[in-house]
């Protein structure tokens, strides 16, 4: 069974410009995280997709970040404009379980690394 | 809210001793799911196990074992007879119902041969 994809695995961009993410999480897999985990930390959730539908984007900065989830598969996160504080490894995790009590362990890929200079 | 406390920031032992890795957590939940994560070098996030709040067993799977204290709110991991290959970040997490996890900020473990 293949795992999540992600790419790319590295980006270097300069503040004030953008980047987007890309993530392909396990088939018939539901729901869909994405993670932002700096240096030396835990991964903190940005958003959780059920489906196409936003389950929880309380901690996402929309003044700068968007993602979403077409066809409730492959899902995007953009960044724009970047600042110095994005560098991080950004994390897509999928699970299985759906509904309540969604209680999956969560299967993450290998993170796309983000550099801000 | 959710919070989870990993006090241990770098713990380093030498292989074939035993060491257990310390998770605190805080929720207002009644109902909630405890988990612990292992990413090694390579940085890809590993499942190591779950628990549900209603059930304080004890786990144990071969020289893994997981002590949950409702009473302390702690969900401590003991590794037994370490390897040189358990060498990596550990990370306890805190689930909720809607299936949103709480992580902490790691334990970096190094065995040394």
């Amino acid at each position: 069974e293949a795992g999540v994809a992600q790419s790319p695995r590295y980006k270097i961009i300069e503040k004030r410009q953008s980047v987007a993410f890309w993530c392909n999480p396990i088939s018939g897999h539901a729901t869909l995280y994405w993670y932002q985990q700096i240096l030396g930390q835990g991964p903190k959730l940005l958003i959780q997709f059920q489906n196409n539908g936003v389950v929880d984007d309380s901690q996402l900065p929309k003044d700068r970040f968007s993602a979403e989830r077409l066809k409730g598969v492959d899902s995007t996160l953009k960044i724009q404009p970047a600042k110095l504080e994005d560098s991080a490894v950004y994390l897509c995790a999928s699970s299985l379980a759906s509904g309540r009590p969604n209680t999956g362990e969560l299967f993450f890929g290998e993170g796309s690394r983000l550099t801000v200079l | 809210a959710q919070k989870v406390t990993q006090a241990q920031t770098e713990i380093s032992v030498v292989e074939k001793e035993d060491v257990t890795l310390d998770c605190v957590y805080e929720t207002r939940d009644t109902t909630y799911y405890l988990f612990w994560y292992k990413q090694p070098p390579s940085g890809e996030l590993v499942f190591l196990i779950r628990r549900n709040s209603f059930d304080e067993q004890n786990e144990i799977s071969g020289r893994y074992s997981w002590n949950f204290q409702k009473s302390t709110s702690s969900f401590n991991f003991t590794i037994t007879a370490s390897q040189v290959v358990d060498s990596a970040v550990y990370f306890c997490a805190q689930g909720t119902n809607a299936g949103k996890s709480t992580f902490g900020d790691g334990t970096t473990l190094t065995v040394k041969p």
